[in-house]
């Protein structure tokens, strides 16, 4: 059975400062990796993810993750946040063999003036 | 482009009162539906999902069902409802040959 685990459950930081939300997953096919963005009573964003090809993914807002497939990881990073980037971050993954996507327990992540 | 719509946004309901949660997505044709459930404070259940028409599965046995009456129409309904039903409920769409899903806007349910 595969599942994702979300290893902190809250995240603060100052603003400015780096941040690294940590995602790992277990999975005896491959998989698909994707990183959501919760705000506040809205539905989920996809901030960014992984098919194929280079093992380092960005988005447009400055965040980055990279896969692992020997630590079966795919970390959230941003080198300097902003207030805005205050949310629930959900990892999830989809194994290739299905169309379902299992998430992580989320990581809230605070960032403070 | 593709939207997803959900309503309503937030609905008050007693206990044992039936419920229907209905979801459309726009832009897209023979999309993959799902339903899920946010409880406060933990992760996104998987409740149910359909690949087309008239095809549901059910992940989790509970007091709820779900329906696809038309390719992009998703609906989620109760007969009657449990206050442990309360909770944030989200649909989701994936074109078949994409890997992400998309969200909807969500409702908010809370049973009284």
């Amino acid at each position: 059975a595969q599942s994702v685990t979300q290893l902190d459950s809250q995240v603060p930081v100052f603003e400015e400062a780096p941040v690294e939300l940590r995602c790992n997953y277990s999975s005896s096919v491959s998989v698909y990796l994707f990183w959501y963005v919760q705000y506040p009573n809205q539905g989920l964003q996809l901030l960014l993810k992984y098919l194929s090809g280079s093992t380092l993914v960005e988005s447009i807002n400055g965040f980055e993750a990279e896969f692992n497939k020997s630590q079966t990881s795919f970390h959230l990073r941003k080198p300097s946040v902003h207030i805005s980037d205050t949310a629930e971050y959900f990892c999830a993954v989809r194994p290739s063999n299905t169309g379902k996507l299992i998430f992580g327990q989320g990581t809230t992540l605070q960032v403070k003036p | 482009s593709q939207t997803i719509h959900q309503w309503p946004a937030t609905l008050v309901q007693p206990v044992g009162s039936p419920l229907s949660l209905e979801c459309t997505v726009e832009g897209t044709s023979n999309p993959n539906l799902y339903w899920y459930r946010q409880a406060a404070g933990r992760g996104l259940q998987l409740l149910f999902y359909s690949v087309g028409i008239g095809q549901i599965s059910s992940e989790v046995p509970q007091n709820l069902s779900a329906s696809r009456p038309q390719d992009r129409q998703f609906i989620l309904s109760s007969k009657k409802l449990l206050l442990s039903d309360s909770g944030f409920y989200l649909c989701a769409w994936r074109a078949y040959e994409e890997g992400e899903q998309f969200f909807g806007p969500g409702t908010r349910l809370t049973v009284l």
